[in-house]
């Protein structure tokens, strides 16, 4: 049972243009939502994070928005450069609950020079 | 800047040897984890540690083992490495729920 869910495997953008992941999640109990950025052979780093009581949080080019009642959040980077290619994941955890993140499967993002 | 080391970064082991897979952290962090993850597919948590000698099995079935003698300190072992345990493990560290996970580098690890 996934309860994180990123369906798209991979996407590509034009540099400069906007990237967009989504993130689907399926336990109403999450409510601290995270992205991070991964490059083979590294582990992941930590890019923006939002809580349930907001609907966006900026930092820079990353905004990341959140639809509680679709259960869904995103990722925007704005302007796309190549050295944002990479895998993103998004994670949640349920703040009132275990020590738990779930990560869903990851996006490859490519961005077009 | 978060303080995670992993070492080592690559394994190569035979099938049956036995291999500890090194995690500290320099924050103080009460909370620690391992992933696994293989391409393509979700980072799977195996052990996470609420503090000193507190442990926890995680969603992933594992035939590993970890121990948490001191905060800083999060080994992971494999008593009989098989080639089904060839992956990417990687180790987090956390302050508090409302914080994001730091993770190190990770271990590649391959089982022949």
């Amino acid at each position: 049972d996934q309860q994180v869910k990123q369906n798209s495997p991979s996407l590509s953008v034009q540099e400069g243009r906007i990237s967009i992941l989504n993130c689907d999640y399926t336990n109403s109990m999450f409510d601290y939502f995270l992205w991070y950025k991964k490059y083979p052979a590294e582990g992941p780093t930590f890019l923006i994070s939002i809580s349930s009581i907001k609907d966006k949080n900026e930092d820079g080019r990353f905004t990341v928005f959140l639809n509680k009642s679709a259960k869904h959040l995103s990722l925007h980077i704005v302007p796309s450069q190549p050295g944002d290619s990479a895998v993103y994941f998004c994670a949640a955890i349920t703040t009132s609950g275990t020590y738990k993140y779930i990560f869903g499967t990851g996006t490859r993002l490519k961005v077009l020079a | 800047e978060a303080d995670i080391y992993q070492t080592p970064r690559y394994l190569v082991i035979g099938t049956g040897k036995k291999i500890t897979l090194e995690c500290s952290q320099t924050m103080g962090h009460d909370k620690m984890y391992w992933y696994q993850q293989d391409p393509g597919m979700e980072l799977h948590l195996i052990h996470y540690s609420y503090g000193v000698n507190s442990t926890e099995k995680g969603d992933l079935s594992s035939e590993s083992t970890v121990s948490r003698i001191r905060t800083e300190h999060f080994p992971l072992t494999l008593e009989s490495a098989r080639p089904s345990h060839t992956s990417q493990y990687l180790c987090a560290s956390t302050r508090n729920k409302n914080s994001p996970l730091h993770f190190g580098n990770g271990t590649r690890l391959t089982v022949t």
